[in-house]
């Protein structure tokens, strides 16, 4: 079955204490991203990735990492987490950015907490 | 810079009844534009795709339509049902874009 999974779909943590929110495709996307959900502010771009070994900020990169060393995976990273990232993540993928016609596919969402 | 709009942010409706759902757009340089459904706390499932040189999609109950000209999409859902009750969301790409820029969603109650 052709599906973006993340892993853990829920998370609380202390300020503080680095953590690693992980991303995995089976499709061969070349694409890969990751987006916020806040109340009130809708879904906003963190990361984005075009290829391994390729990756761009987004909207809001400010106090995240990522990494593209395998195609099928783009784990974000939170050096120093704090209350404001407190909020709903998404991992999405796509075969391209750059062809009409490609569907976006998004896992099921991080559930994030700083405490 | 391209803004995406859905309005009403929220709808209720009887069960039976047809939903019509807007989406707008500012930026009419657009590869795709594609509808999805959010059940609360849930990820997002994929409903449409529209190409840009398409002007409708179909699928079982659910129809959109895009006139790209207008900056607009709408997405019909025919003969909804208590189970079509989630928040639905369309996204744009721009055309040599990097992201999906999506709207503010449009929460449905279908009340049985």
């Amino acid at each position: 079955e052709a599906q973006v999974t993340q892993n853990p779909r829920y998370l609380i943590t202390v300020t503080g204490k680095k953590l690693t929110v992980t991303c995995s495709q089976n499709m061969n996307h070349e694409y890969m991203s990751w987006y916020r959900q806040d109340p009130g502010l809708g879904l906003r771009q963190i990361y984005y990735s075009m290829n391994v070994e390729v990756t761009d900020k987004g909207d809001v990169p400010e106090g995240y990492k990522v990494s593209r060393k395998e195609k099928r995976n783009f784990p974000l990273i939170l050096e120093s987490p704090s209350p404001n990232q407190t909020s709903l993540y998404f991992c999405a993928s796509s075969y391209s950015m750059d062809v009409a016609g490609t569907e976006a596919f998004f896992g099921q969402g991080t559930r994030l907490t700083v405490v | 810079k391209q803004e995406v709009t859905q309005i009403p942010a929220a709808l209720s409706v009887p069960e039976g009844e047809n939903l019509v759902l807007n989406c707008s757009f500012t930026d009419s340089a657009i590869y795709n534009l594609q509808w999805f459904r959010q059940d609360p706390g849930k990820g997002l499932t994929s409903l449409l795709l529209i190409q840009s040189s398409q002007r409708e999609q179909t699928s079982g109950r659910l129809n959109a339509s895009l006139d790209k000209s207008s900056g607009r999409s709408t997405l019909y859902i025919a003969a909804s049902q208590p189970g079509d009750s989630a928040t639905y969301l369309c996204a744009v790409i721009k055309a040599a874009g990097n992201k999906l820029t999506f709207g503010g969603g449009t929460r449905v109650l279908v009340k049985p």
